[in-house]
């Protein structure tokens, strides 16, 4: 296992398209986390899953954001109608439920909204 | 809810030196983890070191050591003899297990800028 996947590692869209982003976790890790990091600042929590359920949702993931998990295995975050403040790196993440050794995190996908 | 201040937003030290990042939390859970993570330039986020708060005895990895006053809600990081690999951004992050008693999400502080120089 080579650890969590992130693709694309970069992506320049323009405002008002739709962008999807994949995650693939560590195969055995049941829980994964989708972080938003801006320049300068620490990841914020988006949202998270364990498998296939949807746990919880922050609220700063707009109705314009929307994550699957369908087969409990990788994930997609898209991002309908981009605005230029969802400029950010989106990082994904895994760990297993009871593992409290902190996360394996990816390299992140940044998004650049011209 | 849990708020992490790291108070230092860039921080230089000279190779072979010493250097203490600060971080400062907000809680009213009595059981909870918090870690140190690495993110150097364009590179993913590692885990440093990590500290259980029911335990007494602070963390250590290696060159990397914890000061934690639980009372205080302080969690510091010593790096000790610093090597030009430990520039990155290093955050401070803090976990409060859900009630079912497994792993929940990070929070994490705005992060302090180190810059080791020769």
């Amino acid at each position: 296992d080579t650890g969590v996947s992130q693709d694309p590692r970069h992506k320049i869209t323009k405002r008002g398209q739709n962008v999807t982003f994949r995650c693939d976790p560590i195969s055995e890790h049941n829980r994964l986390y989708w972080y938003r990091q801006t320049l300068g600042q620490g990841p914020e929590f988006l949202t998270y899953f364990q498998n296939e359920a949807q746990l919880e949702k922050s609220r700063l993931l707009s109705d314009r954001f929307s994550a699957e998990r369908p087969k409990g295995s990788f994930s997609t975050l898209e991002i309908q109608r981009t605005e230029q403040g969802d400029s950010a790196m989106y990082l994904c993440a895994s760990s297993s439920i009871y593992d409290f050794s902190g996360y394996t995190f990816g390299s992140g996908t940044r998004l650049t909204v011209v | 809810a849990q708020t992490v201040t790291q108070s230092q937003p860039e921080m230089s030290v000279q190779e072979a030196e010493t250097v203490t990042l600060s971080c400062t939390y907000d809680t009213s859970e009595s059981n909870y983890y918090l870690f140190w993570y690495k993110q150097p330039p364009s590179r993913q986020m590692i885990l440093v070191i990590r500290q259980e708060a029911y335990k007494q005895q602070n963390a250590t990895e290696n060159r990397f050591s914890v000061n934690f006053q639980k009372a205080a809600k302080s969690f510091s990081l010593k790096i000790s003899d610093s090597q030009l690999g430990d520039t990155a951004m290093y955050f401070c992050a803090f976990m409060k297990p859900l009630n079912t008693g497994t792993a929940s999400k990070l929070t994490f502080g705005t992060g302090t800028r180190l810059q080791v120089t020769l």
